[in-house]
């Protein structure tokens, strides 16, 4: 089956732990993205990829960082430096331009840090 | 600054009735507009979407318009069922410039038996 996978599904961490959430595609795409999502808002952008080894800032990437190694894969990993890091992340990935090309989006991960 | 508004905020329904759901936009200069449900706990699905040359488009029991002179898209869900309920989020895209797509805060169905 051809998508995009995110894991864990839930994850809990102590506050000032760094914690890195997996996300991989197998539908040969170009760009991938990684968005928040807070009750009763948008989606909001924290870092996105448009080839390997190349990543953007969003909206929303102080406290955040990524890599993009591999085409397949583009974990993000989350910093004490993030002041309000319990939100639900959902990862996404486009064939090309997502002014273009829909994204397809991951499961998403819900982090609860305490 | 691209926005996009969405409404209601949230809306229940008795199951087997039609709604509608508003959406606009001043994003600019448009390129396509989309209709994406969000099941809870779930990443969002694409419903539809639609350029500027495209006044309706349906899939299935969802139906979207868009008027592109008055930037407004609308959703309407035809026979309810309880599995329409969710979140349904648009999402407009622009033409050159800005990269990413503007994501509205979405409207949140419930449908009751």
């Amino acid at each position: 089956d051809g998508g995009i996978t995110q894991s864990p599904k839930y994850l809990f961490r102590k506050e000032g732990q760094n914690v890195t959430l997996s996300c991989e595609q197998n539908l040969n795409h170009d760009a991938m993205y990684w968005y928040r999502q807070d009750p009763g808002q948008g989606l909001r952008l924290i870092y996105y990829s448009q080839i390997v080894n190349d990543f953007q800032k969003g909206d929303i990437a102080e406290g955040y960082s990524v890599s993009r190694e591999k085409k397949e894969s583009f974990p993000l990993t989350v910093t004490s430096a993030q002041k309000n890091p319990t939100a639900f992340y959902l990862c996404a990935s486009s064939i090309g331009h997502p002014n273009t090309y829909e994204q397809y989006f991951g499961p998403g991960t819900r982090l609860t840090v305490t | 600054k691209n926005q996009v508004e969405q409404s209601p905020q949230s809306l229940i329904i008795l199951e087997g009735k039609n709604c509608t759901l508003q959406c606009n936009y001043t994003v600019s200069p448009f390129s396509n507009l989309r209709w994406y449900k969000q099941d809870t706990g779930r990443g969002p699905v694409s419903l539809t979407i639609m350029t500027f040359s495209e006044n309706t488009k349906s899939n299935g029991r969802y139906t979207a318009t868009l008027d592109a002179d008055t930037k407004q898209s609308s959703l309407h869900i035809t026979a309810s069922q309880l599995s329409d309920s969710a979140s349904y989020i648009c999402v407009v895209s622009a033409s050159g410039g800005s990269y990413i797509p503007t994501f509205g805060r979405g409207t949140s169905l419930i449908v009751h038996p």
